[in-house]
Formats: C-alpha cells, sequence, structure tokens
C-alpha cells in the first residue's frame, strides 16, 4: 500500500505566479489535510476535505488560497498570486475516518 | 476547544542519556493522542498513538508515552538516546466525537550530544 504521495516535492514560482500542490491520499482513505509549515515554526492546519466537500477551512488565508479533493483525483492546493511569505513546506494528510493521519513528504514552495 | 502544548522548544541530550518530551494538552472530552516525527526534510511519521485503553503507549524505536489524565500530560519518553533520535518531535491531539481535526503542538526539536 503506497502512502501518501505528494508532488512536485520542490515548487519554485515567480511572485504572482499560480502555485498548484498535489496530494493523493492513501488507499482506503476518504480525509485529507492539509498544513503549512514555515522555517522555524510548527505546522499550521490550513484545511480539512472529504471527497467533494471542504470540511474545516478555518485555517485557510482569506484570499488566494483554495483547496478541492475531487470525486476522482488527487486533492490540489492552490495558491493564486503567489508572495514570498508563501514560501514554505506543505504537507498533505490522509486518515480513515476517526483515524491517525499519515503524512507525505511534503512539497517545499519557494517564491523568488 | 482543543490545543497542546510542547514545553521546550529545544531539548539537548548526551547520546544514552533518558530522553524526555513534554507535551500538555487541553480537551473537553476524552482525546485521542500522537507523538509525530519530522526529520529535516521529510513528512511527519507516526511513532505512538494513544486511543483507549492502555494508558502507558509503546512506539517505534525505543518510544514510549504515558496517557496522565489528571495531569493533562501525554509526555514522551526514551530510556537512552541515540544519535539517530536527533529530528523534531511533534505532538498532536484529536477530538474523536467531534471529527478529524488533529491540533499540533509547535514542535520540540531534539538534539543528541555525542
Amino acid at each position: 500500500n503506497a502512502g501518501v504521495m505528494q508532488n512536485p516535492r520542490h515548487l519554485v514560482r515567480r511572485r504572482g505566479q499560480e502555485a498548484r500542490l498535489r496530494c493523493s491520499p492513501m488507499k482506503g482513505h476518504s480525509h485529507v489535510y492539509w498544513y503549512r509549515q514555515l522555517p522555524e515554526e510548527g505546522l499550521k492546519f490550513m484545511v480539512y476535505l472529504q471527497k467533494e466537500n471542504i470540511i474545516d477551512e478555518s485555517g485557510m488565508p482569506k484570499e488566494r488560497f483554495s483547496a478541492e479533493f475531487p470525486k476522482e483525483g488527487p486533492s490540489i492546493l492552490r495558491i493564486q498570486q503567489v508572495v514570498r511569505g508563501d514560501s514554505a513546506a506543505y504537507f498533505c494528510a490522509s486518515s480513515p475516518p476517526g483515524r491517525e493521519q499519515y503524512f507525505g513528504p511534503g512539497t517545499r514552495l519557494t517564491v523568488t | 476547544a482543543q490545543s497542546v502544548t510542547q514545553l521546550g522548544s529545544h531539548v539537548s541530550v548526551s547520546e544514552g542519556a533518558l530522553v524526555l518530551l513534554r507535551c500538555n494538552y487541553s480537551s473537553s472530552v476524552p482525546p485521542y493522542l500522537f507523538w509525530y516525527v519530522q526529520y529535516p526534510n521529510q513528512g511527519l511519521q507516526l511513532l505512538l498513538k494513544y486511543t483507549t485503553g492502555a494508558t502507558l503507549v509503546k512506539g517505534i524505536n525505543g518510544f514510549e508515552a504515558e496517557f496522565k489524565k489528571s495531569e493533562t500530560s501525554f509526555h514522551l519518553t526514551k530510556p537512552s538516546a541515540h544519535m539517530s533520535d536527533a529530528a523534531e518531535y511533534f505532538c498532536a491531539v484529536s477530538n474523536p466525537d467531534t471529527g478529524n481535526q488533529f491540533y499540533f503542538g509547535t514542535g520540540t526539536s531534539l538534539t543528541v550530544i555525542p
């Protein structure tokens, strides 16, 4: 059983471009979470999704950030018009209902 | 509401010494508790978890943690530190009744001194 997959592992974008981060959950997992980790800081919850539904987006910035988890395909975290402050590691985790979360290796976004 | 506090953002121990990483939580209901480890430039790996039953939980790599309800704590210990234990450690809490939302502490960076 493959683990949580994230791609790309490293992403470089210029200010103003769009960043798309992908997450494929473990087989059988219907819950996906996105976290952001800034340098020297802990994990900050961003959004919790189930298939085709956003359950909790209380950690998402109000502008430029969006997430989806379609019926088919990976979950996507989309950042529009990136700024330098968006540079961080973005982690995806998945879980079956009511169980522990399994993390992907992360996508390291660098905004130049 | 739930939250996690990890006391000590940086902990240093000598190789072979006891490792103690502290975690206190707040929760209005019996929580699920977790410890994760993150090695440099990697994702988080589950070390151990407490859901129900025995309050002393054993995990991978010789780590264990004890759930103490009276102290609202879930401290992580290892009798003898190894150089390979150097990493970032995160405590997390979830409420099994309200969904899968996890609340993470800010992490503790463990340094092992040879």
